[in-house]
């Protein structure tokens, strides 16, 4: 059990060029997210889906696009990084429902720098 | 809107004493979850402790509790007995509603906690 696996690990981008951050899961949840954290400002909330098929705009949508065709896979894409997309990008899993304290499974992390 | 704010950026303890983190938060919703989350130099998001709304006692977790008071909007992080390790980033975090719905949370700026020998 992988938990929620993301890659690459570090990535450099040139201003202008494009490129897709994975994520994938392997726990059956319905519910995946992507985050991304600057200095000062904890993470904020990208994109997430709730389903397969079925994603939604957070809090700083703009720039990134998202797809889920699987229940295991959220890829981000860029497609013309800016460098205030510089950033460590986190995806995150949970499932649906329930009272208690489910709580969110973070994959380890992308740091995008763009030049 | 609701917004989760952490007024520490910084705090040093001592090893071995306890140390309150602060977060307060902001919703109209009745029914919320409240998070704490530890951020080592690794990088790694660890969860450390749940509070939701309805929940009358406090939370806790080993050495860590969570001091709720609904009425002034505030869910303190309290680590008692302080160790080397502790040190990192602490983010508090809130989930609006009673269900997950969607994984979405909203995250503090976070409490960098320095614990010294």
């Amino acid at each position: 059990n992988a938990g929620v696996t993301q890659t690459p690990k570090f990535q450099v981008l040139k201003t202008g060029q494009s490129m897709t951050l994975q994520c994938a899961q392997d726990m059956n949840h319905e519910y995946m997210s992507w985050y991304r954290q600057d200095p000062g400002m904890g993470l904020r909330l990208i994109h997430y889906s709730v389903g397969a098929g079925i994603t939604d705009q957070g809090e700083v949508p703009n720039g990134y696009n998202v797809s889920r065709s699987t229940t295991e896979d959220f890829p981000l894409r860029l497609l013309s990084a800016a460098p205030s997309q510089t950033s460590v990008y986190f995806c995150a899993s949970s499932y649906q429902g329930g009272r208690a304290k489910e709580t969110q499974y973070f994959g380890p992390g992308t740091r995008l720098l763009v030049l | 809107a609701q917004k989760i704010t952490q007024t520490q950026p910084g705090m040093f303890v001592q090893e071995k004493e306890a140390v309150t983190l602060d977060c307060t938060y902001d919703t109209s919703d009745q029914s919320y979850g409240l998070f704490w989350y530890k951020q080592p130099s690794s990088g790694e998001m660890i969860f450390l402790i749940y509070q939701g709304s309805y929940d009358e006692q406090n939370a806790t977790e080993g050495r860590y509790s969570l001091n709720f008071q609904k009425a002034r909007k505030s869910a303190n992080l309290v680590i008692s007995a302080s160790q080397l390790g502790d040190s990192a980033m602490y983010f508090c975090a809130m989930r609006e509603g009673f269900y997950n719905q969607g994984g979405k949370l909203i995250f503090g700026q976070g409490t960098e906690l320095s614990v010294k020998p």
